[in-house]
């Protein structure tokens, strides 16, 4: 298996665009997270699914955030729009399970300037 | 309010000695502790893992050692090799419905050869 595949790798836009980024889970695994890791905050968990639905989006920052999990093979995190501040590294991970190890991908680096 | 702990950025040792990297909790509800790695420009990957019902877990060169009553983790690695250098993430997380995976932020081990 691939693993974890994240687009794109790296992202610049400015402040005030939408912003897309894209998962695909290893194939078989019923868990997608999405983190966001920052100098400040560390990797935090901003959302997960199980079965392709939301289950806790408690770590979502604001409205602004939005994440859809159409089917198994396939989730995006909308930033809209994007600010300065969200600039960060997304990473994207799946398991098998909640409790299974999670596969993390590479992950996307977003800049917002 | 940060409830993982690692309160050491770096860590620089020699070849062949022993690696230390400490972890300490606040939420008394975390009851499963697990290890990440990560190289540059890659996802986290998953190292080892300790339930709460244990305070000692091996896997090769890599030991964990967890203090409930101190709320203290550490991973030993022994002997430290120039490949290991990389950033080491500690996580917790309280299981059944409270689960959440939460990160430390990180201490980045040099293993100089």
């Amino acid at each position: 298996d691939a693993g974890v595949i994240q687009s794109p790798r790296h992202e610049v836009t400015e402040m005030g665009q939408e912003v897309t980024l894209r998962c695909k889970p290893i194939s078989g695994h019923d868990y997608l997270f999405w983190y966001r890791q920052t100098m400040m905050r560390g990797l935090e968990l901003l959302i997960y699914f199980n079965n392709n639905v939301p289950i806790d989006d408690s770590g979502m920052p604001e409205d602004r955030f939005s994440a859809k999990m159409p089917n198994a093979s396939f989730s995006t995190l909308k930033i809209q729009p994007s600010e300065p501040r969200d600039s960060a590294v997304y990473f994207c991970a799946s398991s098998l399970g909640l409790m299974g190890e999670q596969y993390f991908g590479p992950g996307t680096r977003l800049t917002v300037t | 309010d940060q409830q993982v702990k690692q309160n050491s950025p770096s860590l620089s040792v020699q070849e062949g000695r022993i690696s230390i990297l400490n972890c300490d909790y606040t939420n008394s509800m975390f009851d499963y502790f697990l290890w990440y790695k990560k190289y540059p420009a890659e996802g986290p990957t998953f190292l080892i893992s300790i339930s709460s019902i244990k305070d000692k877990n091996e896997d090769g060169r890599f030991t964990v050692f967890l203090n409930k009553s101190a709320k203290h983790l550490s991973l030993h690695i022994v002997p430290s090799q120039p490949g290991d250098s990389a950033v080491y993430f500690c996580a917790a997380h309280a299981g059944g419905s409270n689960y959440k995976l939460t990160f430390g932020k990180g201490t980045l081990l040099t293993v100089n050869p």
